[in-house]
């Protein structure tokens, strides 16, 4: 099976902007959780969607959102960048269904702020 | 929140040395995972704990899950240099949500 795509893999954007990030998850998966990871934060969780659903929301202001289309894919949504912003956005999925399974990740998107 | 630490941050060991990280979370977890982070990589699944008490070994690797079900360490017999990385544990501690660890990032010298 092919891994989790994400894509654009490095993006430059300046304070203001919004930026969308895109996520296939891996075939058959159809929980999409979001990451982000920072040298001072660590990885914080965004949030997860499952069947099209957000079912999980971590600790991120409302200019972060994110969506997931019937096929699984999701995109994230962050608006008005602000410099703080800049970090590597992981996106990873899952088989789980009830339960909790291992994430598989996506190799990132570095998103730079400036 | 839901918070887990560990510790080291950091570890320098020399090839051959053992290495081991420990997990600590603020709430008793109903499972734990791990994973590693080569540099420039993105994190990889090691395995998951359910048990309280559990012991898995995976070659040179071995994680144990505390009694109490709140803490976790994984310990490495014999680092080599393909053992360089950073190492996650993750917690769920209910609602389906993972909460990771600030991680500990392990240099091996020849």
């Amino acid at each position: 099976k092919a891994g989790v795509t994400q894509t654009p893999r490095y993006l430059i954007k300046t304070r203001g902007q919004q930026v969308t990030l895109s996520c296939s998850p891996i075939s058959g998966h159809r929980s999409v959780s979001w990451y982000q990871q920072t040298p001072g934060q660590g990885l914080q969780f965004l949030f997860e969607y499952f069947s099209e659903t957000q079912r999980n929301k971590g600790n991120f202001p409302g200019r972060f959102s994110g969506r997931q289309f019937s096929n699984s894919r999701s995109e994230m949504n962050v608006s008005t960048l602000e410099l703080g912003d800049s970090a590597l956005y992981l996106c990873a999925s899952s088989s789980v269904g009830t339960g909790l399974y291992e994430q598989y990740f996506g190799p990132g998107t570095r998103l730079t702020v400036t | 929140g839901q918070q887990v630490m560990q510790i080291p941050q950091y570890q320098h060991v020399q090839e051959g040395e053992d290495f081991t990280t420990y997990c600590n979370s603020s709430t008793t977890l109903s499972n734990i995972q791990w994973y590693k982070q080569r540099p420039g990589g993105h994190p990889v699944f090691l395995i998951q704990l359910v048990k309280s008490g559990e012991v898995k070994k995976q070659k040179r690797l071995t994680f144990q899950f505390g009694e109490a079900k709140k803490n976790s360490s994984l310990h490495i017999t014999a680092t080599q240099t393909t053992d360089v990385g950073t190492y996650f544990c993750a917690g769920e501690g209910g609602g389906n949500k993972l909460t990771f660890g600030t991680g500990t990032q392990l240099k091996v010298e020849l």
